[in-house]
């Protein structure tokens, strides 16, 4: 399958802080989409990217579609406790969505 | 707000036995989706399923697996013969069109 490659594979920041994370591939997709997983659930939806290039944002969240179709980014602003959880980026093509590796947030009071 | 469920939280079995996972989908949606996570890893892609019938499909849905939606709402998971790997979670997931999927709270399976 495809590989996506996260990174940092955690982050452990104070409150207030923003935070930044991306995905690369060596493939090109389609749609790009971010999710968070919460403990024992499932992943919730964070935001979609559909062309290249598109920067789109969700209240404190900024993602970007790369140029290259091969990567994208997610960043988080003024970072709440309830920021924690694994937030994985995720590639489409065709109808298969391939997630990937996960990155770690832990925000500190 | 509409949401996809799925039943039983937690399931147990045997190695050996059959299990059938359950999911009730969002009920306009017409693009039906399983995955499963295996603890600390990241999620993998298995079926999706549109029309009534397999679209793509990835390299871990073997013949040991089939999804059926027997009725107008549900779909499942089967897996034939359950083994030691097979224990994850797995996740359904439901699309309207060509947007976002919106997940289920999973079905942990945990194989003996």
């Amino acid at each position: 399958g495809q590989q996506l490659n996260q990174s940092p594979q955690s982050m452990f920041i104070q409150e207030g802080e923003d935070v930044s994370m991306n995905c690369t591939s060596s493939s090109i997709f389609n749609t790009w989409l971010w999710y968070k997983q919460d403990p024992g659930e499932g992943p919730v939806l964070l935001i979609a990217l559909y062309k290249a290039g598109e920067l789109t944002s969700n209240g404190r969240l900024t993602a970007q579609f790369g140029i290259t179709r091969k990567d994208s980014f997610l960043n988080i602003s003024a970072s709440i406790p309830s920021d924690v959880g694994i937030y994985f980026c995720a590639g489409r093509i065709g109808n298969q969505f391939y997630f990937g590796t996960g990155t770690s947030l832990t925000v500190i009071p | 707000e509409p949401e996809v469920t799925q039943t039983p939280s937690h399931q147990v079995t045997q190695m050996g036995q059959e299990v059938i996972l359950r999911c009730v989908p969002i009920s306009n949606h017409l693009y039906f989706y399983w995955y499963r996570q295996i603890l600390g890893q990241k999620v993998e892609f298995l079926v999706s399923f549109y029309n009534n019938e397999i679209s793509e499909k990835s390299e871990i849905f073997d013949d040991q697996f089939s999804v059926e939606r027997p009725d107008g709402s549900n779909f499942t998971l089967k897996i034939r013969s359950t083994k030691l790997e097979d224990s994850a979670m797995y996740f359904c997931a439901s699309q309207y069109s060509y947007n976002e999927q919106f997940f289920g709270p999973g079905t942990r399976l945990t194989v003996l």
